[in-house]
């Protein structure tokens, strides 16, 4: 499977502010993914990054809160805009393994508090 | 609304017993299913995949899919300390030409020595 990293591993934000977060994968992949995770909560979808064409949101996310890019098969940023404490999750980005078997894999995640 | 359901746990077996998990979806048209382990503070990591009724077998891991009852297991032999986590069931709900992972809630198990 692929090798994913993402940047930062954990950061604590000021109220109001934004944060970029980096996801690499150490091989091209079609479909890059973004979830949130609450505290005690399962993972939620975010969006589908795709290289080329603008990402596509889940119900209850938007653009303007979640800008993401993708500017080539092998990267991917998320942006958690104007953040307050309930943007308080960890975010984590996962690609696709095998488009024949639909296996996703996850890279490390993003430890985000917001004070 | 898709969805997938576990029961939260936690789930305690003594080691060396078998583990067993459950799942039940709502959305009868997913063909694709996952277990992710999780350990505390990790991200995901997935353990086994499984796509057609009956059992699948990985070594100490076995999962079971029931398309008929929208029921997903996974069973874990000679529980070990180590197997301590929340798994997580998801199922793969296709919209368009991409995938939407829908996870349940996970099951916490805790394996005492």
């Amino acid at each position: 499977s692929a090798v994913i990293s993402q940047k930062p591993s954990r950061d604590i934000c000021q109220r109001g502010t934004s944060l970029t977060i980096q996801c690499q994968v150490d091989s091209q992949v079609t479909m890059m993914f973004w979830y949130r995770q609450q505290p005690g909560q399962s993972l939620t979808l975010i969006a589908t990054a795709n290289q080329g064409s603008e990402a596509t949101y889940e119900s209850g996310f938007v653009i303007d809160k979640f800008p993401i890019s993708r500017p080539n098969l092998t990267f991917s940023t998320l942006t958690v805009s104007n953040m307050s404490p309930e943007d308080s999750s960890i975010y984590l980005c996962s690609v696709d393994g095998d488009v024949d078997t639909d296996t996703q894999y996850f890279g490390p995640g993003t430890r985000l508090t917001v004070l | 609304q898709k969805e997938v359901e576990q029961n939260s746990g936690p789930l305690s077996v003594p080691e060396g017993a078998i583990a067993s998990l459950n799942c039940t979806y709502s959305d009868r048209v997913s063909q694709s299913f996952f277990w992710y382990r999780q350990y505390s503070g990790k991200s995901p990591e997935l353990i086994m995949s499984i796509y057609s009724n009956g059992d699948k077998e990985d070594g100490r891991f076995t999962a079971q899919l029931n398309k008929a009852s929208q029921y997903v297991s996974l069973l874990i032999r000679d529980s070990q300390p180590s197997d301590s986590a929340t798994y997580l069931c998801a199922s793969l709900s296709k919209g368009g030409s991409q995938g939407n992972l829908i996870f349940g809630k996970g099951t916490k198990l805790s394996v005492k020595p």
